[in-house]
């Protein structure tokens, strides 16, 4: 049991490129999130989905799309990478009753 | 939208020192978590508080929710070099998504 994996770890974009983050979790929750982490800005959510197929903007959507096409896999994506983007990303997942939510392990993202 | 604010930001104590973190809400939420990042690590889900005036206690750590449920605290107790880490309160209003605190970091001098 792997819990919640994030693929990949680290990455360097020049600004402009594009990426795909990846998230896996296995233990079949239902609803999945991306945050990103600032120093002193704590987890500000970015896109999240209630199940399979379904998605919603979070508190700092812009520049970010999802994708949930598999229950167990969330994907996080940037078209044009911008300096901005600069962060720590992580994926959660939770589920009911109590909806605590599981981290992954992060991926911390540069844009030069 | 909502707001969850935490202080102090940071915090530097002596081991053996106690330790609290406060969370407000600008709105009543249905409940509050709790959760703690070390140094290079991700959150950890510590706590869940649901009802008006909770309070509930893991070993040296202490969690009240308030009586309006729009605020919160974490106490501890004698603190340790294992309770390095920046400790972060979110608020539920609806069951979907989590408003996270801006956290407390707590560092502890041997």
């Amino acid at each position: 049991n792997a819990g919640v994996t994030q693929t990949p770890k680290f990455r360097v974009l020049k600004t402009g490129q594009s990426m795909t983050l990846l998230c896996a979790q296995d233990m079949n929750h239902e609803y999945m999130y991306w945050y990103r982490q600032d120093p002193g800005m704590g987890l500000r959510l970015i896109h999240y989905s209630v199940g399979e197929g379904t998605t919603a903007k979070g508190e700092v959507p812009d520049g970010y799309n999802v994708s949930r096409l598999k229950k167990q896999n969330f994907l996080l994506g940037l078209e044009s990478a911008a300096p901005s983007q600069t962060s720590v990303y992580f994926c959660a997942s939770s589920t009911a009753p109590r909806y605590e939510q599981y981290f992954g392990p992060g991926t911390r993202l540069t844009v030069t | 939208g909502q707001q969850v604010m935490q202080i102090p930001q940071y915090q530097h104590v002596q081991e053996g020192e106690d330790f609290t973190t406060y969370c407000n809400s600008s709105t009543t939420l249905s409940n509050i978590q709790w959760y703690k990042q070390r140094p290079g690590g991700h959150p950890v889900f510590l706590i869940q508080l649901v009802k008006s005036g909770e309070v509930k206690k893991q070993k040296r750590l202490t969690f009240q929710f308030g009586e309006a449920k729009k605020n919160s605290s974490l106490h501890i107790t004698a603190t340790q070099t294992t309770d390095v880490g920046t400790y972060f309160c979110a608020g539920h209003t609806g069951r979907r998504a989590l408003t996270f605190g801006s956290g407390t970091r707590l560092q502890v001098q041997p």
